[in-house]
């Protein structure tokens, strides 16, 4: 089974500073990441799939990067309703897993 | 618009059973489509439990639920099953639907959810 570890746990930052996320793997999935976003009590949201496209309707200000073990999600201006936890997932082999989630605040 | 709606949660002793249901709109409901059944324990992370695609054929499982848990669909009535017995305590949780994209076992869309409550 993919580990993947995500960090920070928590991120606590202020509007319009950039938020840097990271999700490792525990092996390589290639590209096959993607990112999601889940505000309290509401489903998870997709933002990125394989690790560097936006998702329909995702603001510019979200991308993502990185291939094999290392990526990042950065959201470039930080707006109030980014508040939320963020997860990463990989598909590249089965089962499918989810990282733990970073905790984005809103200082 | 697509649409996915959960229903059958709700609370269960320990080694009950339920079958949840997930009914799908607005899109093309094919055998080739990957549907999945993600959870979320209360106060925790994403955990993924089962997918199918296919004729109904392929299907996987997370360990955590192989051998109690079965996932099924009817591509007449567009909606996809989670039959769970030998429900245990850390079963509970609120258990999403999920529909992947294109490039497959990446969730595009998601129900609301549906909230399993395993207690005695």
């Amino acid at each position: 089974e993919v580990v993947l570890t995500q960090s920070p746990a928590t991120l606590s930052l202020s509007p319009g500073e950039r938020a840097t996320l990271s999700c490792r793997a525990s092996q390589s999935v290639d590209s096959q990441l993607a990112w999601y976003q889940q505000k309290p009590g509401q489903a998870p949201r997709l933002l990125i799939y394989d690790a560097s496209n936006r998702a329909t309707g995702i603001p510019a200000r979200f991308s993502g990067s990185g291939s094999g073990t290392d990526f990042t999600l950065t959201i470039s201006s930080l707006e109030p309703e980014d508040i939320a936890v963020y997860y990463c997932q990989q598909r590249r082999s089965w089962p499918v897993t989810f990282g733990q989630g970073t905790r984005l605040e809103i200082k | 618009e697509v649409q996915l709606v959960e229903s059958g949660g709700g609370l269960v002793p320990p080694g009950g059973s339920l079958r949840l249901s997930c009914a799908a709109s607005g899109f093309t409901f094919s055998s080739s489509l990957v549907m999945s059944w993600v959870r979320q324990a209360p106060g925790k992370g994403l955990e993924w439990v089962s997918a199918i695609w296919g004729s109904g054929d392929n299907t996987h499982y997370a360990d955590s639920v192989k051998g109690r848990f079965t996932i099924s669909r009817d591509i007449s009535k567009n909606t996809v099953y989670l039959q769970m017995n030998s429900l245990r305590a850390e079963d509970t949780a609120v258990y999403y639907c999920a529909k992947a994209g294109d490039s497959g076992s990446i969730y595009d869309y998601w129900g609301q959810g549906t909230l399993v409550t395993v207690s005695s």
